[in-house]
């Protein structure tokens, strides 16, 4: 089955840095990678999504590459804010397979 | 977009009680519906998937008979946490996905906490 890993587990930045977090997939069919943004005791949200036919989509200070040969996908936040504290997943799934999620990457944003 | 909403938003109940969670799919119809249950700063990890009218599917090591899951219509799961011991005091989420929709469009719920004392 799918296995997902994700790195850096804590991440701290400066208010205006930019963020990366990375993420790597095991199963050469999965298509659709989804990142989420969740809030201390709430629901994950989707933040941005990318399938495997486009190697890069960007949303605004978002950005989510993905690298199909070697099976890694990231995130990029620029002009990071304090709002943008959060633990990020990445996610993984083959078509219509149950959805694989990361370990999660706590950022924190110092102003 | 697409509203999920579950009921309790959190519970604490003693141990050895039993304790059902809601979740529903408000303005969408959703085929199938996922349980997850998070503990602290760890990830999602799926306890089951079903779809309306089925029986649900168990992931490994998820006591299919210690965590009932009904899903009797397009709108609606429940999760039913039986003879709940403080082990399984936890931050439970569902997510619902239209099929019919195509491959996308998986939304989560607000999640309940389970406490048990």
């Amino acid at each position: 089955g799918e296995n997902v890993e994700q790195h850096p587990s804590t991440l701290s930045v400066q208010e205006g840095d930019s963020a990366v977090i990375k993420c790597t997939y095991s199963d050469s069919a999965s298509n659709y990678f989804p990142w989420y943004k969740q809030e201390l005791g709430k629901r994950p949200q989707l933040i941005i999504d990318i399938r495997s036919n486009v190697g890069e989509k960007k949303d605004q200070r978002i950005a989510v590459t993905l690298n199909k040969t070697a099976k890694h996908f990231s995130l990029h936040i620029t002009e990071t804010q304090p709002e943008d504290s959060a633990v990020y997943f990445c996610a993984a799934r083959a078509g219509f397979q149950k959805l694989v999620f990361g370990t999660g990457t706590r950022l924190l944003v110092s102003p | 977009g697409a509203v999920v909403s579950q009921h309790p938003s959190w519970v604490i109940c003693k141990s050895g009680t039993s304790v059902k969670i809601e979740c529903r799919s408000l303005d969408f119809q959703a085929t199938t519906m996922f349980w997850y249950r998070q503990f602290p700063k760890q990830s999602l990890m799926l306890m089951a998937t079903s779809n309306e009218g089925s029986k649900a599917t168990y992931e490994q090591g998820v006591e299919k008979d210690k965590f009932l899951i009904n899903h009797a219509s397009l709108t609606l799961s429940t999760l039913t946490v039986t003879s709940a011991h403080p082990e399984d005091s936890s931050f439970y989420i569902c997510s619902a996905r239209d099929l019919r929709q195509g491959e996308e469009g998986q939304f989560f719920g607000p999640g309940t906490r389970l406490t048990v004392l």
